[in-house]
């Protein structure tokens, strides 16, 4: 099965600052790797995601970059702004057979 | 456009009792998933229904089980409940089999004592 390694846990920068968040990945089938932000005391929230047969995705001031040779994909926030800060999960699936997340980075963006 | 919701927000229940979760998907949403959060984990996939038929399971045992509606909306049982069962629980719904485009309940808080 799947298993998604997330790094660093917690990560605290200085707005206006990037932030990169790093997932792993075990299942070289894995196809899809979506980024969830979860803000204390709510739901998770699709930021963004990728599939396979792209690299490299970009909305605004959030990209995504998959390295499906190594099994990696990071998240990368830039022009970071404190309602940047929340937990963030990054999550790889196979096909429909299961879906597992990474542990989650809780990100502080000091004013 | 009807968002993800999910009744009820909170539950307390016994060691051993049975409880039944319920979420409603979003407008136009064929596909409901379920998740386990304990508190400072990430999600743990239950299982997934597409069309009321499971898509996939996750490592869950079988006190653990769904069911899916022909509106498509999607109830979570959980029986013989353990203290470990406490956690938040999450729905989620998707436009298509699978997990594309997956957006989430508010989710229920399950409190077992």
């Amino acid at each position: 099965g799947e298993n998604v390694e997330q790094h660093p846990s917690t990560l605290s920068v200085q707005e206006g600052d990037s932030a990169v968040i790093k997932c792993t990945y075990s299942d070289s089938a894995s196809n899809y790797f979506p980024w969830y932000k979860q803000e204390l005391g709510k739901r998770p929230q699709l930021i963004i995601d990728i599939r396979s047969n792209v690299g490299e995705k970009k909305d605004q001031r959030i990209a995504v970059t998959l390295n499906k040779t190594a099994k990696h994909f990071s998240l990368h926030i830039t022009e970071t702004q404190p309602e940047d800060s929340a937990v963030y999960f990054c999550a790889a699936s196979e096909g429909n057979n299961d879906m597992r997340f990474g542990a989650g980075t809780r990100l502080t963006v000091k004013p | 456009e009807t968002g993800v919701t999910q009744s009820p927000t909170h539950l307390i229940k016994t060691r051993g009792q049975q409880v039944t979760l319920r979420c409603s998907s979003q407008s136009g949403h064929n596909t409901v998933s379920w998740y386990q959060q304990a508190l400072g984990q990430g999600p743990q996939f239950i299982f997934q229904y597409y069309r009321e038929e499971e898509n996939g399971r996750g490592n869950f045992p079988p006190r653990f089980s769904g069911l899916q509606f022909p509106n498509y909306s999607s109830e979570l049982n959980v029986n013989a409940l353990e203290l470990d069962d406490s956690a938040l629980y999450l729905c989620a719904s998707s436009p298509g089999r699978g997990w594309y485009e997956q957006y989430f309940g508010p989710g229920t808080r399950l409190t077992v004592t």
